[in-house]
C-alpha cells in the first residue's frame, strides 16, 4: 500500500563511518519521517520535515545524524560516526496530512 | 515521555477464533490511533486506524475500538487465519503539536491452524 521508495535496503558499515540512507516519500506527501527500529522491535523517531524545514527532531538526531529533505531530490539521513549501537532497521514514513503516516521497505543497517 | 503500553506481547490463537489487543496512552491529548502490521524481515503496514471522534471502526475483519476517557484503544480480528501470523503494533500521535507517532512494544501474533 504504500510508495515510498528508500534505498539502499541493506548496509553495512565499520564503526566511525558514515552511514547514507535515502527516501523518496510518496508523491504528494509533504511530510517525511524518519524512524529507528530496533533489533528488540522498539521504535524511536528520529526526526521530520515538512517540505525542507525539519519540524522536530530528538538530541541523538542533532548530534550525530544529518537529515535534509532538498526540493526535487531524496530525503537523506546519514550518521556521521556509526557506532555498534545503531544498527537497526531505518525506516522513512510520508504522509499527506498530518497524521496517517505510510512506511517504506526500510534500510537495514549494521554496524561491524 | 509518552508512553503507549500494548498487551499481550504474545498472543496464539486458534483458525478462525477472534484475537484482541489492547493498547493505552497517556496524553487526553493524542488524537489519531493507528494499527501495523510487521511480518519479519517487511515494513510496518497501516492496517486500520481510528480518529479520536469516533469510538468503532470497522474494515474487512478488523474492529478498532477507542475510549477517550479510559485513554485505551483496541483491535479485534475476527475470524483469524494464518495469514494473520504477524508483530502487530499500536501508536498514537503525539500531544498536540507534533506529528511524529509513539508506539507500543508489539504483539506477536500466532494463528495455529
Amino acid at each position: 500500500n504504500s510508495k515510498v521508495i528508500q534505498t539502499p535496503r541493506y548496509l553495512v558499515k565499520g564503526q566511525g563511518q558514515k552511514a547514507k540512507m535515502r527516501c523518496i516519500p510518496e508523491k504528494g506527501h509533504p511530510v517525511v519521517f524518519w524512524y529507528q527500529q530496533n533489533k528488540n522491535n522498539e521504535f524511536k523517531f528520529l526526526i521530520n520535515f515538512q517540505n525542507q524545514e525539519v519540524l522536530q527532531q530528538i538530541d541523538m538526531t542533532e548530534k550525530r545524524f544529518s537529515a535534509e529533505c532538498p526540493s526535487n531530490s531524496p530525503c537523506s539521513l546519514e550518521i556521521q560516526s556509526s557506532e555498534a549501537g545503531d544498527s537497526a532497521l531505518y525506516l522513512c514514513a510520508s504522509s499527506q496530512q498530518q497524521d496517517t503516516q505510510y512506511f517504506g521497505p526500510g534500510t537495514r543497517l549494521l554496524v561491524l | 515521555g509518552e508512553q503507549v503500553e500494548q498487551l499481550p506481547s504474545i498472543l496464539r490463537v486458534q483458525e478462525g477464533s477472534s484475537a484482541s489487543i489492547n493498547c493505552t496512552y497517556e496524553n487526553s491529548a493524542s488524537n489519531y490511533f493507528p494499527w501495523y502490521k510487521q511480518e519479519p524481515g517487511e515494513n510496518p503496514k497501516l492496517i486500520i486506524d481510528i480518529r479520536s471522534n469516533m469510538e468503532r471502526k470497522q474494515t474487512q475483519g478488523l474492529i478498532v475500538l477507542l475510549d477517550k476517557k479510559a485513554k485505551r484503544f483496541s483491535l479485534h480480528i475476527t475470524d483469524t487465519q494464518p495469514g494473520d501470523s504477524a508483530m502487530y503494533f499500536c501508536a498514537a500521535r503525539a500531544s498536540s503539536g507534533s506529528w511524529q507517532l509513539i508506539f507500543g512494544s508489539g504483539t506477536q501474533l500466532t494463528v495455529m491452524p
